[in-house]
């Protein structure tokens, strides 16, 4: 069966610092791979999507920046924090061959005071 | 443009009762329909899904949903809702994007409670 994981689970970080969340999906090969933002009370709003090793998409311009080195890895990376990049993050896989469902790990709360 | 509409932000049921939370969408083409929810602090899981075919579809939990292309709705629904129940719930509407796989555009959510 496939699973995903996200770590950490939780992170503060002061503004200016950097910024590397990881992503990896077990059981699946060559899958589509997305980050998520979701801010307190609101929707979630996608950064980022992958359709293989080193090919990335950005959907909303911002300090954030995204990678795939790995075929089931997805890295989400800042040079410097801003206060705005606080909320909720989260990965998802999407398995193509089934009409594009999505699944979503468990998340990481970043806090950036 | 394609979006997701959720009408309400926050419903309140009596444990037992029936369920409908709501979702309109404007897509392009012919959509693909899912439900998800989420609780506090926790990812999204997937309750159900429409593709083609039976306009009802049955879910996880109990739930079930009813694709009306002429509304352009995609309403969930449940019989008798428990308080295991209380979450957000999110609409997403997705399909082809570019010829590059999937892209899912969310509504905003539907917070639901549930009193005792």
């Amino acid at each position: 069966s496939q699973t995903i994981h996200q770590w950490p689970a939780t992170l503060v970080q002061p503004v200016g610092s950097p910024l590397s969340l990881e992503c990896t999906v077990e059981g699946t090969s060559n899958p589509n791979l997305y980050w998520y933002r979701q801010a307190a009370g609101r929707g979630l709003q996608l950064l980022f999507y992958s359709v293989g090793i080193g090919q990335i998409s950005s959907e909303v311009p911002q300090n954030l920046s995204a990678s795939r080195p790995q075929d089931r890895q997805f890295i989400l990376s800042s040079k410097k924090l801003l206060l705005s990049d606080s909320g909720f993050y989260l990965c998802a896989w999407e398995r193509t061959s089934l009409g594009y469902e999505q699944y979503f790990g468990p998340g990481t709360r970043l806090t950036v005071t | 443009a394609q979006s997701v509409t959720q009408p309400d932000i926050h419903i309140t049921v009596s444990e037992g009762a029936s369920l409908e939370l709501r979702c309109n969408y404007s897509y392009g083409a012919t959509p693909y329909l899912f439900w998800y929810v989420q609780s506090p602090g926790q990812g999204l899981q997937l309750l159900l899904k429409y593709f083609s075919g039976d306009t009802l579809v049955q879910g996880i939990k109990g739930f079930e949903a009813e694709f009306k292309r002429s509304q352009s709705s995609f309403n969930l629904r449940k019989p008798s809702v428990h308080w295991s129940d209380a979450a957000e719930y999110f609409c997403a509407v997705g399909g082809p994007y570019y010829n590059q796989g999937g892209k899912l555009i969310f509504g905003q959510g539907t917070e639901l409670s549930v009193k005792p």
